[in-house]
């Protein structure tokens, strides 16, 4: 039962332009949600969450959004550029304590 | 810098052996350690939660005689891989998650198991 949903395995996008990500989940009791970026072996690292509280957060050049409605989640990286070439994980949880991941999409940023 | 350190990040022994994975909360103490199983091309597993001064808590299917889970200090978790078979090679991370600074959980670089 994968309760968190990343149904495209990988994405190429033109660098400068902009870079969507997407996330589904299917458990409603989740409240806290995370985009991680992971290197071949390495760990992730973190790069932005949203509460359920809100609809859109935004760092930098990453903005996330969620439509709890749809239990959909984006992450959109504009401009894109060739250093965000990684896979991505979105993650889920109640209480931002166990983390339920996706199964990650491999972002490819070409020159 | 590095919240977690994660040792060793490779590892490469025989069917058999027990393996021992050190997962460091740096400069910050946690209370609550989790560890994560990756295979290849899947996502992350979460295998156990790691309690300091108390067992750990398994996750349905992973069997806890096989993977021991110590946190016998705030700094410091570990996991060991008893009898270790070739199902059981396999990417580990651990993370920290601190609770008090209210961040998100911050990931060792993990250790790549490999059972010959």
């Amino acid at each position: 039962d994968q309760q968190v949903k990343q149904n495209s395995p990988s994405l190429s996008v033109q660098e400068g332009r902009i870079s969507i990500l997407n996330c589904d989940y299917t458990n409603s009791m989740f409240d806290y949600f995370l985009w991680y970026k992971k290197y071949p072996a390495e760990g992730p690292t973190f790069l932005i969450s949203i509460s359920s509280i809100k609809d859109k957060n935004e760092d930098g050049r990453f903005t996330v959004f969620l439509n709890k409605s749809a239990k959909h989640l984006s992450l959109h990286i504009v401009p894109s550029q060739p250093g965000d070439s990684a896979v991505y994980f979105c993650a889920a949880s109640e209480g931002a304590q166990k983390l339920v991941f996706g199964q990650g999409t491999r972002l490819t940023i070409n020159p | 810098g590095a919240v977690v350190s994660q040792h060793p990040s490779w590892v490469i022994c025989k069917s058999g052996t027990s393996v021992k994975i050190e997962c460091r909360s740096l400069d910050f103490q946690a209370t609550t350690m989790f560890w994560y199983r990756q295979f290849p091309k899947q996502s992350l597993m979460l295998m156990a939660t790691s309690n300091e001064g108390s067992k750990a808590t398994y996750e349905q299917g992973v069997e806890k005689d096989k993977f021991l889970i110590n946190h016998a200090s705030l700094t410091l978790s570990t996991l060991t891989v008893t009898s270790a078979h070739p199902e059981d090679s396999s990417f580990y991370i651990c993370s920290v998650y601190l609770r008090d600074l209210n961040q998100p959980q911050h990931f060792g670089d993990g250790t790549r198991l490999s059972i010959l």
